[in-house]
């Protein structure tokens, strides 16, 4: 059975910080890896998915990548902004449509 | 396009009282799935449909608890009799096809007193 853990739970850092986001997962037979954000009383925000033949996306300040072998993928924040506050979810996806969701990393970024 | 739309945003409802839950996905998208949210457990997926045929409902908690989709727009996760320790929040989540982004809705905040 798919486990998926972040580390740290949560995390404040000052404006203007590069930061990384880490997830790791137990069985490296994945389909994708996806990150997600969630702002508090919203839903999930899809920020970047990675299929398991890729190694990195990105979009704007945001980069993810993938190491399928170690089970591990981290997202990186460039430049964080206080907007940038919100929680962060992985998700993995195995052989079938099922996402496991880690419980999450809580981002404060103080102005 | 709305995205994926869900109602109510919010319900209080008294234990032992039905609970029906509403979900609209994103037009043309193939699969929904249905999620809970809590503190102690994370979201979980509950259940989850492809071409509005229920695929895998081995995350339904009971069988206090059933799904419906009845066409390719509208789904329902319906709880009877509810209990407190269904408070939680639902989510719905559609995908164009298996393999890509899942788009969340809002979410139904569940308060069972």
């Amino acid at each position: 059975k798919q486990e998926v853990t972040q580390i740290p739970a949560a995390l404040s850092v000052p404006e203007g910080e590069n930061l990384v986001l880490n997830c790791s997962f137990t069985d490296s037979a994945i389909y994708n890896l996806q990150w997600f954000r969630q702002d508090p009383g919203k839903g999930l925000t899809s920020l970047l998915l990675i299929q398991s033949s890729q190694r990195e996306q990105t979009s704007g300040r945001l980069n993810a990548s993938l190491d399928k072998s170690s089970g591990r993928s981290t997202l990186y924040i460039a430049a964080s902004q206080p907007g940038d506050s919100a929680t962060y979810l992985c998700a993995s996806q195995g052989g079938s449509e099922k996402l496991v969701f880690g419980k999450g990393t809580k981002l404060t970024v103080n102005p | 396009d709305a995205g994926v739309i869900q109602s109510p945003r919010h319900e209080v409802t008294e234990m032992g009282q039905e609970v029906t839950l509403r979900c609209k996905p994103i037009s043309g998208h193939n699969s929904l799935f249905w999620y809970r949210q809590t503190m102690m457990r994370g979201l979980e997926l509950l259940i989850y449909f492809n071409n509005n045929v229920p695929i895998d409902d081995s995350g339904m908690p009971e069988d206090r608890f059933s799904a419906k989709m009845p066409n390719a727009s509208f789904s329902t996760l319906k709880i009877q009799p509810s209990e407190p320790r269904d408070s939680a929040v639902y989510f719905c989540a559609s995908v164009e096809h298996a393999g890509h982004e899942q788009y969340f809705g809002p979410g139904t905040r569940l308060t069972v007193t």
